[in-house]
């Protein structure tokens, strides 16, 4: 059955400092994955988008990571703000035309001062 | 303007009643989703369009319908409202395949009584 599994499921961190969410996943075959960055009572905004062949994906200070051997994927935070505060989504697209894409659970982050 | 809209953004109802969530979008994007999110379970499709002609069916669709009224429209019924569909209700689009990232609409917050 295709999955896919986010920890943590939550996280506190303090202001400035980085932190890694990881992403593993059981989809095959693969097209691309997401990661998703949604605020509370928001609609989910896209962070950055990876296909099979691309092991590492920059936003601003999110840095997302694949490893399609192992599917895994990370995203890394680097000097957090106040408002990196949400829910981080992983979503996996099957490689098959027409196939629905395949969303985690999330993470949510709560970054205090 | 927000690309992608939804109506209304907060109902109450009660049990047995008809429901109808709008969703409209001006970015011109053939392909229309609709999900809902309960805590703890993350985002699950609900029905989807890939044109104006094409209606299918997501994860969880029983109690639900559907209408894609034009390319720009795509709205989402409850029938016979049941507590159980108290959830969160998002609309996205995407355009070209599974690569393109989907955007969302702010949100419903549905509840039934």
């Amino acid at each position: 059955k295709n999955q896919v599994e986010q920890s943590p499921q939550s996280l506190i961190i303090l202001e400035g400092k980085n932190c890694t969410l990881q992403c593993n996943y059981t989809v095959s075959p693969f097209s691309n994955l997401r990661w998703y960055k949604q605020d509370t009572g928001r609609g989910p905004v896209s962070l950055t988008i990876m296909t099979f062949s691309e092991n590492t994906k920059s936003n601003g200070r999110y840095t997302a990571t694949l490893d399609a051997d192992t599917k895994q994927s990370s995203l890394h935070i680097t000097a957090s703000q106040l408002s990196d505060s949400a829910s981080y989504i992983c979503v996996v697209s099957p490689n098959q035309a027409g196939t629905a894409l395949i969303f985690g659970k999330g993470t949510t982050l709560s970054v205090s001062s | 303007d927000a690309d992608v809209t939804q109506t209304p953004r907060n109902r109450i109802t009660k049990t047995g009643k008809r429901i109808m969530l709008e969703c409209s979008q001006t970015k011109g994007h053939d392909r229309m989703y609709w999900y809902r999110q309960d805590p703890g379970l993350g985002l699950r499709l609900i029905y989807y369009s890939f044109d104006v002609k094409d209606i299918n069916k997501g994860e969880i669709s029983d109690g639900y319908s559907v209408s894609r009224q034009a390319q720009a429209k795509f709205s989402l019924s409850l029938e016979s409202a049941i507590p159980n569909q108290t959830a969160l209700y998002f609309c996205a689009t995407s355009d070209l395949g599974n690569r393109e990232a989907q955007y969302f609409g702010p949100g419903t917050r549905l509840t039934v009584l």
